[in-house]
């Protein structure tokens, strides 16, 4: 099962800022968390991960509380081309296996 | 391009028949899997296979037999195919960075597989 809770939808208006939280109060110490996307018809996209800094790169930026129970996924400038359903991840590097969950269906409106 | 790549992109075909789906990757990746994702769009790991050894098989049933000839490819038989076998397949790879320590994963863009 999936150790993330995230809202099930979201909108955005374009141009925006998408604030896309996460919850995973279980999460261990050497546990990451990972984003990814899908956009519709496509295969999902890795998009960013962090242990506990906050992570930004071309993409998105990842900002993890201090308690690293929950995070958000900012997409600074939210572009039509970002409508997709966002995957909120918590994984161990070392283990392979990604488990999604439902995810969150970001809508970004003109 | 560099890429995952999966052949074909939709496939229909008849119950009880015997079909694959092919998979190549030219990251250079030494592991390699394939996810289901069912009508409700969960998507779900079945196999990974590292270096072509099977390291991942996530309870799924035995007509299902992956088979990877090297490393940049991972080939997915399905034999017997039943109406739940309809799905979308997604081949995926990553890069196994040493002490079992992996990177994130390129998924191909899926197979739609539908099952009359």
């Amino acid at each position: 099962d999936a150790k993330t809770t995230q809202p099930t939808s979201m909108d955005c208006a374009e141009g925006r800022a998408a604030n896309l939280p996460c919850n995973h109060s279980t999460i261990s110490g050497n546990e990451y968390v990972y984003w990814y996307r899908q956009i519709h018809s496509q295969g999902p996209q890795y998009i960013i991960h962090g242990l506990k800094n906050n992570e930004t790169n071309e993409m998105a930026s990842l900002i993890i509380t201090e308690d690293r129970k929950s995070s958000t996924l900012i997409l600074p400038h939210a572009t039509l081309r970002d409508t997709a359903v966002y995957y909120c991840i918590v994984r161990v590097r070392r283990d392979d296996k990604i488990i999604f969950g439902k995810g969150t269906r970001l809508h970004i409106l003109p | 391009d560099t890429a995952v790549s999966q052949t074909p992109k939709y496939l229909v075909t008849q119950m009880g028949n015997d079909k694959s789906i092919k998979c190549e990757q030219n990251l250079g990746h030494d592991t390699m899997y394939w996810y289901k994702q069912d009508s409700k769009k969960f998507l779900k790991i079945m196999f990974s296979y590292n270096n072509k050894e099977l390291i991942i098989n996530e309870t799924v049933p035995n007509r299902f037999s992956p088979k990877s000839p090297d490393k940049a490819h991972l080939n997915l038989h399905i034999n017997s195919l039943e109406l739940g076998d309809s799905a979308v397949y997604f081949c995926a790879s990553s890069q196994d960075l040493g002490a079992g320590v992996y990177n994130e994963q390129f998924f191909g863009p899926g197979t739609r597989l539908t099952v009359l």
